[in-house]
Formats: structure tokens, sequence, C-alpha cells
């Protein structure tokens, strides 16, 4: 079965570090690929996705991933940490044009001033 | 502005109760989809359908039922709330054809509370 692995749960940065996190997904072929960001008490926002192409994907907020098959990773960046990122943050993989779509756990991000 | 609409915002539901929780988009997505959020536990799929008329259960799809009249509603209902149904409740959208595919769209949320 599809799955998705977010291996930290809570991650915690001071203000102007970088950041990445951390996603692997299992499945036979590519699929879509997804950054989503909730702030606490609100819905789920798309920050990026990977379809085809350019494995190096920008998004909005200053976020990028990239995408590496050889390690069915889909790793999330952003150079300098700002304290508005504090989040909870989800990958998901879609397949089939989204009639499947598997989310990973979330890793909580906290951001020290 | 096009989105996702739910309500109640919040609700705090007396156990055996009956609840509908309400999900409307205006974006003419053919799919949409009812998730809950557990802390620890994620976002998990309670029903889904891919078409107007259609729809399917997702992974936790017991207690729970949905309806799909139209293209643009989606209610939830709780036949008889139990306390385990406390939850965080999202509905979401996306267009699974094949060339207009590009994510899912989520609502703010319902948070249910069962006493």
């Amino acid at each position: 079965a599809q799955s998705v692995t977010q291996p930290d749960i809570h991650i915690t940065v001071s203000e102007g570090a970088s950041l990445e996190l951390r996603c692997n997904y299992s499945y036979g072929a590519t699929p879509y690929l997804f950054w989503y960001v909730q702030s606490p008490g609100q819905g789920l926002q798309l920050l990026l996705k990977y379809f085809s192409g350019d494995t190096l994907v920008q998004g909005i907020k200053g976020f990028e991933a990239e995408f590496k098959r050889s390690q069915s990773s889909f790793n999330l960046r952003k150079p300098s940490v700002h304290w508005s990122d504090a989040a909870e943050y989800f990958c998901a993989v879609g397949y089939n044009y989204g009639q499947n779509f598997v989310f990973g756990p979330g890793t909580r991000l906290s951001v020290l001033p | 502005i096009a989105g996702i609409t739910q309500a109640p915002t919040s609700q705090i539901l007396a156990a055996g109760r009956r609840m509908t929780l309400r999900c409307t988009q205006d974006m003419r997505h053919n799919a949409m989809y009812w998730y809950r959020q557990d802390l620890g536990l994620g976002l998990r799929l309670i029903h889904y359908s891919n078409t107007a008329g259609t729809t399917g259960k997702g992974e936790v799809p017991d207690g729970y039922s949905v309806s799909r009249a139209n293209t643009d509603d989606f209610p939830l209902t709780l036949a008889s709330a139990v306390p385990s149904q406390t939850s965080v409740y999202f509905c979401a959208s996306s267009d699974s054809s094949r060339d207009r595919f590009s994510g899912y769209t989520f609502g703010s949320g319902t948070r249910l509370t069962v006493v």
C-alpha cells in the first residue's frame, strides 16, 4: 500500500535559520507530490506541488522542495525561517489524478525568536 | 472568493444526537472529500465522492454517511454521535480530470465536540 512518512514529529529552529522538513513515500511509480501548511485553527494551505519536469519546485512564502526519485523523497526547504512559519506541515502524495491521496503524519515546526 | 465553505465552524453536540456538517464549493470540482484530523493520527479519509451522484468509503467511514446530490454540496452526517467522533473535520475538493488536477483545496474545518 502507498504510504508517506515524515520522520520528524516536531522540529524547533531559530528565526533566520535554514529549515529542511523530510518526506519519503512508498509507491511503484512517481506520484504527484505536495506540501501543505496548517496554521493553528486553520485549514490546510497548499505550499507547492510537483507533477513532472524540474525536480526543484518553488512555492509560496519562500519555500522550495526537491524531488529525488532515487530516494523516494520530497523534502521541503526554506533558507531563512520567519516566526510566522510556525505551523504544522504535511507532505502528501496523489495518484490517479487525485482519486487516491495519502497524507503524511505531519511535522510541527516551532520557531524561536 | 472561490473556495470551500464549511459550517458550522464549531459545535458541541450531545451523544446520541444527529448532526450534519455542511460543505459547499464554488470551483465546480468534480471530486469532494471528508477528512477528520486527530492529534497523533493525522488526516484520515472518511468518505469521498468522485462525481455528483456517487460516493465511496474511505479509511474510517463507520458512523458517518454522505450524499452528493449536486456538484457543489457534500454534507457529512453523524446519525448518532459518540464521543470518539470528537475531532476536527475538513472538507476538500479537487478536479481529478487528467489535465486539470492540481491538488486538493481544503475548507477551514469544523471543530466538533461530542459530550
